[in-house]
């Protein structure tokens, strides 16, 4: 069983720039989170979506925003890029995302880099 | 508001040495889910083990086991024998059954846990 799918795995910006960033779930996870994590501020969870709908979202400026498509493949986009926005951004995928149902799985994350 | 506290940042044993990792939580919930992930350094959060705040049942998986006690509202880990495989950073979780925590875990600081051969 594949797992969850992050692309691309690095990347380098310039602030000023957008990015997209590409997240497959496990095949049959029908939620998709995406959590930003910093050495300064740790985990953090930035939105969920099922069936193409947002249903939750964190403390996260408008600058971040995402989608899921029909098959649940979803994508961050975040615009107008800060030096702070340099992070590994990491995708978990879950059969509902209702809490107490079962866990997160990971992927491996995207690295990005502001310079 | 949900809080998870790792005190510890970094622990260091030798191969062989056993280690607990500690965590305490806040929540104002009756009801919530407790988890351990492990981050190796390839960046992806490794499932290890779930917990639930009706099952205070401690249990041994092999070489990790776990405390939990609701009293102290502590969700200990422990791994005995500690291999160098082992070494990465070990994240505690919390959740609860609300609908803002869907796809939601609010997680720790994390312990680096080195071993050395």
């Amino acid at each position: 069983k594949a797992g969850v799918t992050q692309t691309p795995r690095y990347l380098i910006k310039t602030r000023g720039q957008q990015v997209t960033l590409s997240c497959s779930p496990i095949s049959g996870h029908r939620s998709v989170s995406w959590y930003q994590q910093t050495p300064g501020q740790g985990l953090q969870f930035l939105f969920e979506y099922f069936s193409e709908t947002q249903r939750n979202k964190g403390n996260f400026p408008g600058r971040f925003s995402g989608r899921q498509f029909s098959n649940s493949r979803s994508e961050m986009n975040v615009s107008t890029l800060e030096l702070g926005d340099s992070a590994l951004y990491l995708c978990a995928s879950s059969l509902d995302g209702v809490p107490g149902t079962g866990e997160l799985f990971f992927g491996e994350g995207s690295r990005l880099t502001v310079l | 508001a949900q809080k998870v506290t790792q005190a510890q940042t970094e622990i260091s044993v030798v191969e062989k040495e056993d280690v607990t990792l500690d965590c305490v939580y806040e929540t104002r919930d009756t009801t919530y889910y407790l988890f351990w992930y492990k981050q190796p350094p390839s960046g992806e959060l490794v499932f290890l083990i779930r917990r639930n705040s009706f099952d205070e049942q401690n249990e041994i998986s092999g070489r990790y086991s776990w405390n939990f006690q609701k009293s102290t509202s502590s969700f200990n880990f422990t791994i005995t024998a500690s291999q160098v495989v082992d070494s990465a950073v070990y994240f505690c979780a919390l959740t609860d059954l609300t609908t803002d925590s869907w796809g939601k875990f609010q997680f720790g600081a994390g312990t680096q846990v080195v071993v050395t051969p």
